[in-house]
């Protein structure tokens, strides 16, 4: 079973819709959970971070964390088409360097 | 705002050669980190660097690499003799004392012919 799992996509959405992204994951140590947009060829655009379970709100977006399921998700609300992009989920233990485990990313793409 | 800076942005190097990849942390950051993504792939952790130490590598990290702080702003990738599975996107990453979140660079493409 890989560590961190992410549907790969492509997701296309309309634009304005709210658009779902979301990582499983098996190691029970991570603590630590973040979203970056990544355009191609770019470097991870840090989006949200939060720690252990529970909501967490900027602007039109929100991150949830079910540590129960080991479950994350990323909700986009009134989705751009500048939000056509990779999302890569990342996440790490406490303890340690607080090395990342990355998603492999799910492309979206919001059409106008 | 500041922001992780890399340099070259592309570098084209020959199998068997050395090449020295360029990051300029967040000037407060004191934690440091490689990673690299080959196209295609996921982003996987290299090297993680506190106090002018490696705290931490992964098994992709071999002989064949290190890394450096030459001075107060500089943190540098080597790759001693490139192989063509080198090829792919170098990211560097920092964070500060007591937070998690890592900011990350816009990436030093390396292709390896």
């Amino acid at each position: 079973q890989k560590e961190v799992e992410q549907d790969p996509g492509p997701l296309s959405v309309p634009e304005g819709a709210i658009v779902s992204l979301n990582c499983t994951y098996s190691n029970s140590a991570f603590q630590y959970f973040m979203w970056y947009r990544q355009y191609s060829r770019k470097g991870p655009e840090l989006l949200m971070y939060t720690y252990s379970s529970g909501n967490k709100e900027d602007g039109r977006f929100t991150a949830q964390v079910d540590k129960s399921s080991k479950y994350i998700s990323l909700f986009i609300r009134d989705s751009q088409p500048s939000d056509s992009a990779t999302y890569l989920c990342a996440m790490s233990a406490r303890t340690g360097t607080y090395k990342y485990i990355f998603g492999t990313g799910t492309r979206l793409k919001v059409l106008a | 705002e500041p922001e992780v800076t890399q340099t070259p942005s592309h570098q084209v190097t020959q199998m068997g050669q050395e090449v020295i990849l360029r990051c300029v942390p967040i000037s407060n950051h004191l934690y440091f980190y490689w990673y690299r993504q080959i196209l295609g792939q996921k982003v996987e952790f290299l090297v993680s660097f506190y106090n002018n130490e490696i705290s931490e590598k992964s098994e992709i990290f071999d002989d064949q690499f290190s890394v450096e702080r030459p001075d107060g702003s500089n943190f540098t990738l080597k790759i001693r003799s490139t192989k063509l599975e080198d090829s792919a996107m170098y990211f560097c990453a920092s964070r500060r004392e007591r937070h998690y979140e890592q900011y990350f660079g816009p990436g030093t493409r390396l292709t390896v012919t």
